[in-house]
């Protein structure tokens, strides 16, 4: 089946500084979302990303779907002790057979310090 | 935007015994919803695929007698964990699609979860 590779695992930042984080699948997807998940809660959408080469931006998060349709990346600009948490990278192939349903990467551990 | 609402949020129960979990669509309706079960430090993993007006598609390795699924309004689905065992305990959390947003390329939207623990 479909595998996502999210990487870093985890980070450890000093506050202000950037972050990137990036995933890579062995097939294509149509769709390419990213998600935040804090402690105990369920994970909330921050960009959705449909078109290869799309570059989508919401607030300091810019975030982009690859060219080729088997990855896409997360830049978190000036971060903030408030974007501590998991960060997933999601794939959905929206095609017959594949029930439309997501495949997650591992998450991404985000730590900032203040 | 879309709201998914996950109820209850955290539940105890005694071996045995059997809990549901509701989870309902609050501004749209939703003839899908996704239910996940998520370990601690580990992703989401998906356990089934909720049906309104038809069964449940459960994921390989998943008992379908172990967790029944009702989809019984375009609005609300329940997970029942039946006869608890400790190695129940998780996190169950739900998801659904807003159709009216891009059909079938609309984003998942998650519940806030439910921390079961079964002792």
């Amino acid at each position: 089946g479909q595998q996502l590779n999210q990487s870093p695992q985890s980070m450890f930042i000093q506050e202000g500084e950037d972050v990137s984080m990036n995933c890579t699948s062995s097939s294509i997807f149509n769709t390419w979302l990213w998600y935040k998940q804090d402690p105990g809660e369920g994970p909330v959408l921050l960009i959705a990303l449909y078109k290869a080469g799309e570059l989508t931006s919401n607030g300091r998060l810019t975030a982009q779907f690859g060219i080729t349709r088997k990855d896409s990346f997360l830049n978190i600009s000036a971060s903030i002790p408030s974007d501590v948490g998991i960060y997933f990278c999601a794939g959905q192939l929206s095609s017959g057979g594949s029930n439309y349903k997501l495949t997650f990467g591992k998450g991404t551990l985000l730590t900032v310090n203040p | 935007g879309a709201v998914v609402s996950q109820h209850p949020s955290r539940v105890i129960c005694k071996s045995g015994t059997s809990v549901k979990i509701e989870c309902r669509s609050l501004d749209f309706q939703a003839t899908t919803m996704f239910w996940y079960r998520q370990f601690p430090k580990q992703s989401l993993m998906l356990m089934a695929t909720s049906n309104e007006g038809s069964k449940a598609t459960y994921e390989q390795g998943v008992e379908k007698d172990k967790f029944l699924i009702n989809h019984a309004s375009l609005t609300l689905s329940t997970l029942t964990v039946t006869s608890a065992h400790p190695e129940d305990s998780s996190f169950y959390i739900c998801s659904a699609r807003d159709w009216g947003d891009r059909g079938w390329n609309s984003p998942l939207h998650f519940g806030n979860g439910t921390r079961l623990t079964v002792t």
